[in-house]
This record gives structure tokens, C-alpha cells and sequence, in this order.
């Protein structure tokens, strides 16, 4: 049990473009998200919490524009990063919670987005 | 606000030896998790601990929680290359469920 997943595994995109990440919990309602960014050789930064059916909290200096989320399901949060640039291209990790009885956060495989 | 240290950042080690990777962190925490990620891949749960005092082991890894000193360690013992990987370690606080990540603990495990 308490598997996440997430489409897709990598992406190469053109600057200017955007692009969504999906991130499903496959066999739990997840009732709060996380998403996290990881460049290389460096550790995990959280982006941003998202519980279903409200609005995203966004850490500091992250745009929320730039980085939008919507978790419209108890199984499904999306994270769209829109007018990608090269300095955007990185590992996308997300994360679920909501598994009854523990608050343990389970994550995904993580999306590598590459702008060119 | 939550801070994480570990240390050290990178540990180069021969294979049956032990060594411990520490992790500090700046204020009272509920829970410290350690994780494991290979490289391209995603985090994998190692251990969580709850309350001062904690040891958990799970093969040649043991994690143990000291609240007083705010001090979390990871140890490794008799070490084999299948260890290789970076170790992060994660604190939680104030009942909130966000992590705070360590800097990261990059293990190579050399013959």
C-alpha cells in the first residue's frame, strides 16, 4: 500500500512552453500534497502544500504564479510550470499524505524536466 | 524557523567499516525522518522516530534520536557497497506536517 505516482518520469521542453506534472496517490486518498524541487547534488526544497479542494500554500520566493497547483481530487495534484525557462529544469519530487492512521509522508518517483 | 544540518556532507568509506552520519536541527521537533535516495531516483523511507530516546535498526542501519541535544544519528555498521547512495535526513515541527530537509549525506562505499 501507500504508493504515489507521477507523470511524467522526464520531460524536455522548449523555453517558453509549459508543462504539467500529475501526482497520483494510487491506493489511499491523499488529503494533502506536497511538492518539492531538487537541483543537482543538492537536497529537496519544498515548494508548496496543497490540500484538496483549496488553494496551494506557497513557501517563500516561490511564484505562484509561475508554479501553479491544483489538487482537485483526494487522488490527484497537478503542478503546471508555466513559460518554462532553463533555470526551471530539475527533479520535481511530490509527496502524499492521508493514509489513515499515520501522517507519514510517501513520495513519488520524481518528473526531471529539462527547458532547453 | 526549522533549520537541518547534517554532517558530513560527503563520506568516502571501505567496505566493513562503521561510520555516523549526524544530523542537527535548530528547534524543538516532533519527528525526524531518515531517507535514502539512489541517484535519479525518488526518496526511500528509512526510519521515522517519534520521541526521545528512539533507536530503530533495519539490517546495517541504526537511527537513534537524542530531543535534549536536538540530535538525530545514523549508523552504519560493517559497511557494503549496496549502502552507496545519499542519505537525507527530514524534521517535522509544531504539529505542522512539512519537512525540513538536511543538506544531504552523499556515502560511497569503496572495496
Amino acid at each position: 500500500g501507500a504508493v504515489v505516482s507521477q507523470h511524467p518520469s522526464w520531460v524536455i521542453c522548449k523555453s517558453g512552453t509549459s508543462v504539467k506534472i500529475e501526482c497520483r496517490s494510487l491506493d489511499f486518498q491523499a488529503t494533502t500534497m506536497f511538492w518539492y524541487r531538487q537541483f543537482p547534488k543538492q537536497s529537496l526544497m519544498l515548494m508548496a502544500t496543497s490540500n484538496e479542494g483549496s488553494k496551494a500554500t506557497y513557501e517563500q520566493g516561490v511564484e505562484k504564479d509561475k508554479f501553479l497547483i491544483n489538487h482537485a481530487s483526494l487522488t490527484l495534484s497537478t503542478l503546471t510550470v508555466t513559460s518554462a525557462h532553463p533555470e526551471d529544469s530539475s527533479f520535481y519530487i511530490c509527496s502524499a499524505t492521508g493514509l489513515a492512521g499515520t501522517d507519514t509522508q510517501y513520495f513519488g518517483p520524481g518528473t526531471r524536466l529539462t527547458v532547453l | 524557523e526549522l533549520k537541518v544540518e547534517q554532517n558530513p556532507l560527503f563520506l568516502s568509506m571501505q567496505e566493513g567499516k562503521n561510520y555516523t552520519i549526524y544530523c542537527n536541527y535548530s528547534t524543538t521537533s516532533d519527528r525526524l525522518y531518515w531517507y535514502r535516495q539512489d541517484p535519479g531516483k525518488s526518496l526511500e523511507s528509512l526510519f521515522v522516530l517519534l520521541s526521545n530516546g528512539a533507536v530503530k535498526q533495519e539490517g546495517r542501519l541504526m537511527a537513534s534520536l537524542d530531543t535534549k541535544a536536538r540530535l538525530s544519528t545514523l549508523h552504519i555498521t560493517a559497511a557494503v557497497h549496496d549502502l552507496s547512495a545519499t542519505y537525507f535526513c527530514a524534521a517535522s515541527s509544531g504539529g505542522n506536517e512539512k519537512l525540513t530537509f538536511g543538506t544531504g549525506t552523499r556515502l560511497t562505499i569503496i572495496p
